[in-house]
Formats: C-alpha cells, sequence, structure tokens
C-alpha cells in the first residue's frame, strides 16, 4: 500500500518568513495530493490540493509543488503570519475509491 | 450547508458503559467516514460507508460498531472499551468514496476511564 512520510515534524519560523514542508509517497499509481491544516482543538480542513498532471498550483501565500519522478511534493507558505500556526498534514491517494494515506503531520510554529 | 456536525463534544464512558457517537451532513455526500485521531498523530480510518452501504473496516475492534441509518447520518456505537480507546474521533465525508475533498466534523472527544 502506500505509503507517505513528512518532514520536518516540527518547524518554528519567524513572523514574514517563508515555510516548507515536504512530503515523499511510495506509489507511483498516486494522482492526488491534498494539503490538510489542523489548529489546536480544531478540525482537519483542506488548504489546497494538487492532481498529478499539474506540476504547481498556488493560491495566494500557499503553493504546492508536485514532482511525479522523484515522487516527492511540498507545500510552500509564505509571507507567513501567526494564524499559519497549526498541524499540516500531507496526504496522497489514488483518486476515485481509493483512501488518503496521511503523513505524519507538520506542527508550524509562527513567531510573532 | 458545507458542515459535518458530530455529536456529543465531549465524551466520558467507563469500560462497562455503551454510547454512541453521531455525525450528520447535508451536503448530499455518499461517502462517509469515520477516523481516531491520537494526539500528535494524523487521522487514521476506521471505517467507509459509501450510498449507505460499509464498504472499508480497517480491522476495528468489534467493540466499536457504525451504522448509517441514511445518507445523512453515520453513527459510531461504542461498548466495553479499553482506556487505550481514549482518542479524538473524526467524522468526515466527500462527494464519492475515496474522490475529492474530505469535509471533516470537529470530532467527539473521547475518554475511557
Amino acid at each position: 500500500g502506500e505509503n507517505v512520510e513528512q518532514h520536518p515534524s516540527t518547524l518554528s519560523v519567524q513572523e514574514g518568513d517563508s515555510a516548507v514542508i515536504k512530503c515523499t509517497y511510495s506509489d507511483s499509481a498516486s494522482n492526488y495530493f491534498p494539503w490538510y491544516k489542523q489548529e489546536l482543538g480544531k478540525r482537519p480542513q483542506l488548504i489546497i490540493d494538487i492532481r498529478s498532471n499539474v506540476g504547481e498550483k498556488k493560491d495566494q501565500r500557499i503553493a504546492v509543488t508536485l514532482n511525479k519522478t522523484a515522487k516527492h511534493f511540498s507545500l510552500h507558505i509564505t509571507e507567513t503570519q501567526p494564524e499559519d500556526s497549526a498541524v499540516y498534514f500531507c496526504a496522497a491517494s489514488i483518486e476515485a475509491g481509493n483512501m488518503l494515506t496521511f503523513g505524519g503531520g507538520t506542527r508550524l510554529m509562527v513567531k510573532p | 450547508d458545507t458542515e459535518v456536525t458530530q455529536t456529543p463534544k465531549h465524551l466520558v464512558m467507563g469500560m462497562t458503559n455503551k454510547k454512541s457517537l453521531k455525525c450528520e451532513q447535508h451536503m448530499g455526500h455518499r461517502a462517509m467516514y469515520w477516523y481516531k485521531q491520537k494526539a500528535k498523530k494524523p487521522p487514521e480510518l476506521m471505517f467507509v460507508y459509501s450510498y449507505e452501504k460499509l464498504s472499508i473496516n480497517e480491522s476495528v475492534p468489534s467493540r466499536f460498531s457504525p451504522e448509517c441509518p441514511n445518507s445523512s447520518l453515520l453513527n459510531l456505537h461504542l461498548h466495553a472499551l479499553q482506556p487505550e480507546d481514549s482518542a479524538l474521533y473524526l467524522c468526515a465525508s466527500s462527494q464519492q468514496m475515496g474522490a475529492g475533498e474530505l469535509f471533516f466534523g470537529e470530532g467527539s472527544r473521547l475518554t475511557v476511564l
């Protein structure tokens, strides 16, 4: 089955700096890669996703890149703000019928 | 309405108790999920219902019993739980099984004494 590894497990940045979280996956058939943000005591919420026919996707301060050859994908957050502090989970699946496999999570702390 | 609603938010139960967790969505989604989440860990899939039929059971102990009474409701019946079952139980839904965005509820935090 699919195995997703996520690094780093914790990341501390200064407000205004960029943050990068990286994930690798094992199943070359995976074609859907979402990122979820979970604030303390809250539900996980989808913040951005990418499918394998696209190499990069941006949404304001958030971007995701995908390298299918190397089987890794990354989340980039620019101009970080204290409200970006949360746990971020990457995931991978073969869309339509297959369940998401989550990475282990990254706790991002943005210091004011 | 883009919400998944879970009740109760908190539940404390003894090892001999029987209780139920409830989940509701009105987005017309045909797939509903139960996840278990321990502190500082990702959600772990327990069960998936697709079109009100149990499609996936990830080898969950029988002390957890899911039920899908209709396309909007999902229950998780709990009986004879162990302290190690204490966790956040998240319900989620999606348009189809394994496809598209997962919408999570806020979770039910369960403590087993």
